[in-house]
């Protein structure tokens, strides 16, 4: 499994856009990106999944270059609410049964 | 939305007592899982279960753990003899349908284990 690399924690102001890069340098070609966010007392929920360049769906976009060896998780306007721990993971898209491993972690606090 | 479902949301117990852990998976689903993140800590995968039986375990499932199925809605973690470290928050999870793998996980709300 690739190794990811992110911040520990963000500060963003109400209304903010926020971005949180991931490094992952030895990502293997049938590997995918995928983000989840974990508020506090609650299980990890699934954001956003990409392999390459750019997915957006309503909750945030991905944005993914071309060598894959990074990305970044983009929140648009983030409100009070999107305070969390997000988790970037690297791994197989379509492998029903794959655990999931997660690192630490950005802890994201979003200041009014 | 379908979602999933655990209970109890939190159980105290002593030292060596066993505790059954249940969740409610998607219904559909076919790949189900638990993790636990203790206090302050990373989530930790422990093990997953697929066609009635464990697909893969972490190193932290030893002996003490097992996973059941019992019937067709109910998936259960038990921990025979419990110990002070087993205090954590324990999370199932489930994904994957006939029509769709998927590597999305869909987490339930977790049970709070805590050990005296």
């Amino acid at each position: 499994l690739a190794k990811t690399t992110q911040p520990i924690s963000m500060d963003s102001y109400e209304g903010q856009e926020v971005n949180i890069t991931c490094s992952h340098n030895n990502i293997a070609t049938n590997d995918y990106i995928t983000w989840y966010q974990q508020f506090p007392s609650q299980g990890p929920r699934f954001i956003i999944q990409g392999y390459k360049t750019k997915v957006t769906n309503e909750v945030a976009s991905l944005f993914i270059p071309a060598d894959r060896k990074s990305s970044t998780l983009s929140l648009p306007r983030v409100s009070l609410s999107d305070t969390a721990v997000y988790y970037c993971l690297v791994g197989g898209a379509f492998s029903g049964n794959t655990p999931l491993v997660f690192g630490k972690g950005t802890r994201l606090s979003v200041i009014a | 939305e379908p979602e999933v479902t655990q209970t109890p949301s939190h159980q105290v117990t002593q030292m060596g007592q066993e505790v059954i852990l249940r969740c409610v998976p998607i219904s559909n689903h076919l790949y189900f899982y638990w993790y636990r993140q203790i206090l302050g800590q990373k989530v930790e995968f422990l093990v997953s279960f697929y066609n009635n039986e464990i697909s893969e375990k972490s190193e932290i499932f030893d002996d003490q753990f097992s996973v059941e199925r019992p019937d067709g809605s109910n998936f259960t973690l038990k921990i025979r003899s419990t110990k002070l470290e087993d205090s954590a928050m324990y999370f199932c999870a489930s994904s994957g349908t006939e029509l769709r793998l998927s590597y999305e996980q869909y987490f339930g709300p977790g049970t709070r284990l805590t050990v005296t």
